[in-house]
């Protein structure tokens, strides 16, 4: 099978804008999940997509939000880019969900300048 | 005190030796523990999951739980350059239905 994709794979942007990131996970998994990865902070939960609803959410502030299609793919955006938004953000499907076994995406390195 | 703790390390070993990977968790109620390797630049892979009591085994990889302490270990025999990376532990606290990742630990295999 194939694994979790996620584009783009580096991005840069301005301090204020927008930005959308984008996952397909692996074939059959109806949950994806999105994390934050920076040194600081490790690796921090998002929000939980299933079968397009969300269905847990991490303590972050609402300028994080995502969706799910019927195909069980996602997207993550983050308005009003922060600096502190720089990170690795990470994508995992599970079969299961956000609690059970999460298979990772390469991920997106968002750099905030 | 957090909810999943890690020693960061580096932990060293020699090729050959057993490293031994150790990490708590806050809350008896969980259930669910997870072993993921994250080598510099990449993302994290899932090695082991263990829900029992006990050792579970997987080629050079032992997983040990012990819920009544609280905590998990990962046991790496006959270890590799290969294996040098950050091992990370996920635990699925009680009533929470995700992951709490440790800060993770490096582990350096030198030959």
């Amino acid at each position: 099978k194939a694994g979790v994709t996620q584009t783009p794979r580096y991005l840069i942007k301005t301090r204020g804008q927008q930005v959308t990131l984008s996952c397909s996970p692996i074939s059959g998994h109806r949950s994806v999940s999105w994390y934050q990865q920076t040194p600081g902070q490790g690796l921090q939960f998002l929000f939980e997509y299933f079968s397009e609803t969300q269905r847990n959410k991490g303590n972050f502030p609402g300028r994080f939000s995502g969706r799910q299609f019927s195909n069980s793919r996602s997207e993550m955006n983050v308005s009003t880019l922060e600096l502190g938004d720089s990170a690795l953000y990470l994508c995992a499907s599970s079969p299961l969900g956000s609690g059970y076994e999460q298979y990772f995406g390469p991920g997106t390195r968002l750099t905030v300048t | 005190q957090k909810e999943v703790e890690q020693n960061s390390g580096p932990l060293s070993v020699p090729e050959g030796a057993i490293a031994s990977l150790n990490c708590t968790y806050s809350d008896r109620g969980s259930q669910s523990f997870f072993w993921y390797r994250q080598y510099s630049g990449k993302s994290p892979e899932l090695i082991m999951s263990i829900y029992s009591n006990g050792d579970k085994e997987d080629g050079r990889f032992t997983a040990q739980l012990n819920k009544a302490s609280q905590y998990v270990s990962l046991l790496i025999r006959d270890s590799q350059p290969s294996d040098s990376a950050t091992y990370l532990c996920a635990v699925n606290l009680y009533n929470t239905d995700k992951l709490i990742f440790g800060t993770g630990t490096r582990l350096q295999v030198f030959p």
